[in-house]
């Protein structure tokens, strides 16, 4: 297993709610990305933060936003929710380089009803 | 843009056979790196193997090897006698090549099972 752990493991929201889900790095690591996997898809980059500040995002809503803090664990916090939006989330660290590993969490399963 | 596309959604082979999972991908940039990621039913992402676009010498780790096929943009996987434990759905993945970007493409995924 990696040293990223992702907190809560599921959960179930109501429609037009928010949500914050955690992350916490792997030991060493200070890069922290965002991705959501729809049912039987694969995983969508939505952002990644380094050192505190958001440092590139993929297409999605500014309802979607997140923090990382200085120990570089991150949230992601999703306003609004969406039918849309229940999927897995994933949350993967690294270290700020070229090509490097991306080490994942378990996910956080969202369910929005 | 970058897109990477998986075209088998589910493979089955016996325990012990070798089996090759098929990726091609698209993309104007000319260094890159390419992935097998592998997600087992726990959900978390594993790195199976990684290439690097300017190494012609494709990448092996221990029974899992690459062909990757610059020019043809090619990027398939085999799996040499294979386990049971490598039941898992397998996703081919794209970097771009500068300093501070981590994010990664990924297609759509193969599912592969391995038959006892």
């Amino acid at each position: 297993e990696t040293g990223v752990t992702q907190s809560p493991t599921h959960l179930i929201k109501t429609r037009g709610q928010q949500v914050t889900l955690r992350c916490s790095s792997q030991s060493g690591h200070n890069t922290v990305s965002w991705y959501q996997q729809a049912l039987g898809q694969g995983p969508q980059f939505i952002f990644q933060y380094y050192r505190e500040e958001e440092n590139g995002r993929g297409n999605f809503p500014p309802r979607f936003s997140g923090l990382q803090f200085p120990n570089y664990s991150s949230e992601l916090n999703v306003n609004a929710l969406e039918l849309d939006d229940s999927a897995l989330y994933l949350c993967a660290s690294s270290l700020r380089g070229r090509g490097t590993e991306a080490f994942f969490g378990q996910g956080t399963r969202l369910t929005v009803v | 843009a970058q897109t990477v596309t998986q075209s088998q959604p589910e493979m089955s082979v016996q325990e012990a056979e070798t089996v090759t999972l098929s990726c091609t991908y698209d993309t104007s940039e000319s260094n890159y790196y390419l992935f097998w990621y592998k997600q087992p039913p726990s959900r978390q992402m594993i790195l199976v193997i990684r290439q690097e676009a300017y190494k012609q010498q494709n990448a092996t780790e221990n029974r899992f090897s690459v062909n990757f096929q610059k020019a043809a943009k090619s990027f398939s996987l085999k799996i040499s006698d294979s386990q049971l434990g490598d039941t898992a759905m397998y996703f081919c993945a794209f970097m771009k090549s500068f300093f501070g970007n981590e994010k990664l493409t990924f297609g759509t995924g193969t599912r592969l099972t391995i038959i006892p």
